[in-house]
């Protein structure tokens, strides 16, 4: 069974660049049919998606996130990483990163999630 | 404001049923698979439903799902108190070119 384990700093100073990895095992990112994805989650509110990228490297993007956000694929280590500049503190959110079915479109496997916290 | 719109809450007692309504239109719901996550407090959220009415191994069939038109539904019944937790439809939205979640329902067991 595939398992996602995301990564990075929990503190991030506001304006800069907020790096996330997200480490896949029991199954190769490279296999197909999958894209790969990231969303978040602010304190005591809604899920909100950020994006998607398929092992080709193509991309989909939250449009109201879309001019801050870069995903990226590494099929040698079996990762991709979420890149989110310019942070604010509205920013501050628990990031979990997801397989993401090509039909329909389901969500199917997510990891544990982990807390960026956007403060100086 | 999500494009999707689910109630904020829910109730009921142990073993009577609930629906949750998802509504949207004709660029997410209404020509796009309807998927739900359960996400009990603290954890990641989980995958229920998917591909409008599909349950994944291992949810039990007291979670069924439903969709019409441009709506989808979730029903449990047999309502354990395991159940209570925060309920979010999910689906893909064609013309932005995103996914979209509703905002989520809070199931209370009374």
């Amino acid at each position: 069974q595939v398992q996602l384990q995301e990564s990075g700093p929990g503190l991030v100073k506001p304006s800069q660049t907020l790096s996330l990895t997200c480490t896949v095992s029991g199954g190769s990112i490279s296999s197909g049919g999958y894209y790969w994805s990231w969303i978040r989650q602010p304190a005591g509110k809604g899920l909100e998606w950020i994006g998607r990228i398929y092992t080709s490297g193509s991309t989909n993007y939250n449009p109201s996130l879309k001019s801050r956000v870069t995903i990226s694929v590494d099929t040698s280590k079996n990762q991709f990483s979420l890149k989110l500049s310019s942070v604010t503190a509205a920013d501050t959110a628990v990031y979990y990163c997801a397989r993401t079915t090509i039909f329909g479109v389901v969500n199917d496997f997510w990891g544990q999630g982990t807390l960026v916290t956007v403060s100086s | 404001q999500s494009v999707l719109t689910q109630p904020p809450s829910v109730s009921a007692a142990p073993g009577q049923r609930v629906t949750i309504s998802c509504s949207g239109n004709s660029s997410n719901i209404g020509n796009n698979f309807v998927s739900w996550y359960l996400q009990l407090p603290g954890t990641a959220p989980k995958l229920l439903i998917y591909d409008n009415n599909k349950r994944p191994s291992g949810i039990p069939d007291r979670f069924s799902g439903s969709k019409s038109g441009t709506s989808a539904t979730l029903g449990i019944t047999g309502l354990q108190t395991g159940d209570e937790a925060d309920y979010y439809c999910g689906s893909w939205h064609s013309s932005l070119r995103a996914f979209v979640f509703g905002p989520g329902t809070k199931v209370t067991v009374l």
